[in-house]
């Protein structure tokens, strides 16, 4: 069945360096999503990338749509302890079914 | 304002008993999907329903069952609850295919 991968597991950085998540399925999305769980809440969509290709900008958030639409990245430029939490992708291929990747968590040195 | 609500928070159960959980919206969601949230797993799907008395199997649909009589409720059933069931249960809601909207969560135990 189709699987989506998510690398790194965990990832622990100063403040004020970047960051970055992969995101990896095995089958042609139609979509994917992106998604925020900070510790102890629930996730939170961020963002909904269709096109190949595309690039989105939220602020310091940069995420990407591969031109295979197989695989997408987030980045986060100069990470700020706010953005601790683990950030989920969630790719979808078929009606309103989608599946979520293992997910990145971030964690960060003051 | 979006609203994804849960009968519990925390709910603690015995081996074998039969568990209920709870979901609600007042979106008008046609789609709704529960969702188990595990270390090292992330969020692997149940079951989801995409009209009242539809249902389909997710990637781990064993020992679960639902339940979907109106379209802003949504239930989820361990027909004999086990101690590999323990876990964070999340309950969502969308239109068509965009975002999902969480509820909190019920962190269940079963001892």
């Amino acid at each position: 069945g189709q699987q989506v991968m998510q690398i790194p597991q965990y990832q622990h950085v100063q403040e004020g360096e970047d960051f970055t998540t992969y995101c990896n399925s095995s089958t042609t999305l139609s979509n994917i999503q992106w998604y925020k769980q900070r510790p102890g809440g629930h996730p939170v969509f961020l963002i909904q990338l269709v096109k190949s290709g595309e690039v989105k900008k939220q602020k310091r958030l940069t995420f990407q749509f591969g031109e295979a639409k197989k695989n997408s990245s987030l980045h986060i430029t100069a990470t700020q302890t706010t953005d601790v939490g683990t950030y989920f992708c969630a790719g979808g291929s078929s009606a309103s079914k989608i599946i979520f990747g293992s997910g990145t968590r971030l964690s960060i040195r003051p | 304002d979006v609203k994804v609500t849960q009968s519990s928070r925390y709910l603690v159960k015995r081996t074998g008993e039969k568990v209920f959980l709870e979901c609600v919206q007042d979106m008008d969601h046609e789609n709704m999907f529960w969702y188990r949230q595990d270390p090292g797993l992330g969020l692997r799907l149940i079951y989801f329903s995409y009209d009242v008395k539809m249902k389909e199997k997710g990637d781990i649909p064993e020992g679960y069952s639902v339940s979907r009589e109106k379209k802003e409720r949504f239930s989820l059933i361990l027909e004999s609850a086990s101690t590999n069931q323990t876990s964070m249960y999340l309950c969502a809601s969308s239109l068509g295919r965009v975002e999902q909207y969480f509820g909190p969560g019920t962190r269940l135990t079963v001892t």
